[in-house]
């Protein structure tokens, strides 16, 4: 099992759609944890982190399940321009400091 | 405004040659890295630094080194380079270990 899971998609969805991601992660002492948006041949950038009590930015919205271990990403409304890759970053820092990336999943969105 | 740059952007080389890149900071942060991103696999850390002089190998560091004489500037190097080191290379840097990165614009580096 790989420490850190995400569904690779494709999503396809129409603009002005709600869809949501989910990220799960093996290690419980897991401390903090991210959502970074990747386009196109370009670096990633971080969009936004996640809190225990989840955290709002406009039209994303992320939470954290540490009892399941998962951290979600939904993305209200979407635009055109929300297209591209998502990424999600899980922290360690027991015993040696661990950070792991998700591969991603790809989300379009279509006119 | 990038308080992060990489250097070069592109690079073909051939097998077996040294290729050094370069990561430079404006920001001051302590902690830099250096990732690389193949498909399937997501963004591996290579190796990352905590301080001037101070490093630390990631989980894909075989074949590569890196050095750090100042805090704005950290190295990258790939002593002899194989088809496998073909990758997009990315450098970061943060405040605080578990903090969120910043990303330079990469590195597409091409072993032949």
């Amino acid at each position: 099992r790989k420490e850190v899971e995400q569904d690779p998609g494709p999503f396809n969805v129409p603009e002005g759609a709600t869809v949501a991601f989910n990220c799960t992660y093996s290690n419980s002492a897991s401390q903090s944890f991210f959502w970074y948006r990747q386009d196109c041949r370009k670096e990633p950038k971080l969009l936004m982190s996640v809190y225990s009590s989840g955290n709002e930015d406009g039209r994303f919205t992320a939470q954290l399940n540490r009892a399941s271990q998962y951290i979600s990403l939904l993305i209200r409304d979407s635009k055109l321009s929300d297209s591209a890759t998502y990424l999600c970053v899980v922290n360690t820092h027991t015993g040696g400091f661990k950070t792991i990336f998700g591969a991603g999943t790809r989300l379009f969105v279509k006119a | 405004d990038a308080g992060i740059t990489q250097s070069p952007r592109h690079k073909v080389t051939e097998t077996g040659t040294p290729v050094t890149l370069r990561c430079h900071q404006t920001e001051n942060h302590r902690y830099m890295y250096w990732y690389r991103q193949d498909p399937g696999h997501g963004l591996r850390l290579i190796h990352y630094s905590y301080g001037v002089k101070d490093t630390d190998k990631g989980e894909v560091s075989d074949g590569y080194s890196v050095s750090r004489s100042k805090t704005e500037d950290f190295l990258l190097t790939l002593e002899s380079a194989t088809s496998s080191q073909t990758s997009v290379y990315f450098c970061a840097i943060s405040e605080e270990g578990l903090g969120g990165y910043t990303f330079g614009s990469g590195t597409r580096l091409t072993v032949v």
